[in-house]
């Protein structure tokens, strides 16, 4: 079965901690994606980021990098120095074959001054 | 920039009503999806459609159907609304997958069923 597993429902920062968000996955596929999503209080849908299964460099862009450790099947994804701007909820999101994205529950940021 | 614009922000209808709901790509993406999003349950897929005039069930396809009668516009339809139906809908659009199951995604329509 395919599943993603995002176990904070909801985490409360003080602006320039950082902060890192878990998403663990389960697939049986050997090819498949990995990506997060920022939902603002907008309500669309940012992509951040996309990983393949073949490639496990760590990525950083700006204040966010992203750890991909398939040994534990974790994608996981840190902001340094956290920016109140960064208050939304975040999506990671398993991508297969035939093109169907399975998320998991969101975890909720939330940033204060 | 991509832009996927969906019909409407907020949708209040009665129980029993026909329920239509319009998305809209000017991508040309061939590959669109609708979600519902609920507290607590993230994203489920409903429906997708990888061309006009095909539509395959997503995960929760029940009490829902799908119209693309035209490559950039996919309609998500409720039969006859449910209060269980109330919640926030979500399309997007994609390319073919040479792009790597990249999704786009419209600003969501929040539908409640009263």
């Amino acid at each position: 079965a395919q599943k993603v597993t995002q176990a904070q429902t909801e985490i409360s920062v003080v602006e320039k901690e950082d902060v890192t968000l878990d998403c663990v996955y389960e697939t049986r596929d050997t090819t498949y994606y990995l990506f997060w999503y920022k939902q603002p209080p907008s309500g669309e849908l940012v992509f951040l980021i996309r990983r393949n299964s073949f490639d496990e460099q760590n990525e950083i862009s700006g204040r966010y990098s992203w750890n991909f450790q398939k040994s534990t099947s974790s994608f996981n994804f840190t902001i340094t120095a956290s920016q109140v701007v960064d208050s939304a909820v975040y999506f990671c999101a398993l991508g297969l074959p035939v093109q169907k994205l399975v998320f998991g529950t969101g975890t909720r940021l939330l940033v204060s001054p | 920039d991509v832009k996927v614009t969906q019909s409407s922000r907020y949708l209040v209808k009665r129980t029993g009503e026909k329920v239509f709901l319009e998305c809209v790509q000017d991508m040309d993406h061939e590959n669109m999806f609708w979600y519902r999003q609920d507290p607590g349950l993230g994203l489920r897929l409903i429906y997708f459609s990888y061309d006009v005039k095909m539509k395959e069930k997503g995960d929760i396809p029940e009490g829902y159907s799908v119209s693309r009668e035209k490559k950039e516009r996919f309609s998500l339809i409720l039969e006859s609304a449910s209060t269980n139906q109330t919640s926030m809908y979500l399309c997007a659009s994609g390319p073919v997958v040479t792009r790597a199951y990249e999704q786009y995604f419209g600003p969501g329509t929040r539908l409640t069923v009263t």
